[in-house]
């Protein structure tokens, strides 16, 4: 079993509206979560990391949630733009420098 | 500064030939880890290295190996290729004792016939 799950596996959704994906981890001890953003063929970019002391993290219009007792995470993409239309990888720091990687939330924005 | 670097881009080789993977890592790192990621997957965690040693494996069989140079850049060699093998390439960089934020490169594509 994978020790970080995420969901929906894919969506589809309008131009201009919200959307909130979904990390689930079992992996411990845990330093940080992080959230990337990955285009289609190009490598993923760091769009925010939380410690586990951290309930909520902005970058733009991205807001990310974590609650380290529920071990959950969340990504919420506000005014959605064409250019959010990636996979959004979940990623959980552990120890050794070690990265447990979900299998990524697939967006597609439509006009 | 540049960021992480990978070359090639793409590539594309039949069964059974050997490749070669390159990533310069981002100024003021110097640690390397490689990832292999299929069509639709996350990630898969090949092997890191430190101090041009590997410090870290994933489950990967010995056809996958690396080097790291004393300037910190890194190869990933694969030999004897399986259809299988056919991934993205990403390498990521990080600054040991950071927050092990990793950069990641473009990454490159390897198509095996």
């Amino acid at each position: 079993k994978n020790q970080v799950e995420q969901s929906p596996q894919s969506l589809i959704i309008l131009e201009g509206k919200n959307c909130t994906l979904q990390c689930n981890y079992t992996v411990s001890p845990f330093s940080n979560l992080r959230w990337y953003k990955q285009d289609t063929g190009r490598g993923p970019v760091s769009l925010t990391i939380m410690t586990f002391s951290e309930n909520t993290k902005s970058n733009g219009r991205y807001t990310a949630t974590l609650d380290a007792d529920t071990k959950q995470s969340s990504l919420h993409i506000t005014a959605s733009q064409l250019s959010d239309s990636a996979s959004y990888i979940c990623v959980v720091s552990v120890e050794n420098n070690r990265l447990a990687f979900g299998k990524g939330n697939q967006v597609v924005v439509i006009p | 500064d540049a960021g992480v670097t990978q070359s090639p881009t793409h590539l594309i080789k039949t069964r059974g030939q050997q490749v070669t993977l390159r990533c310069s890592p981002k100024s003021g790192h110097d640690t390397v880890s490689w990832y292999q990621q299929a069509l639709g997957q996350g990630p898969q965690f090949i092997f890191q290295y430190y101090e041009e040693e590997e410090r870290q494996r994933g489950n990967f069989p010995d056809r996958f190996s690396g080097h790291q140079y004393p300037n910190y850049s890194s190869e990933l060699n694969v030999n004897a290729l399986l259809l299988g093998d056919s991934a993205l390439y990403l390498c990521a960089s990080t600054r040991l004792g950071s927050d092990n934020e990793q950069f990641f490169g473009p990454g490159t594509r390897l198509t095996v016939l």
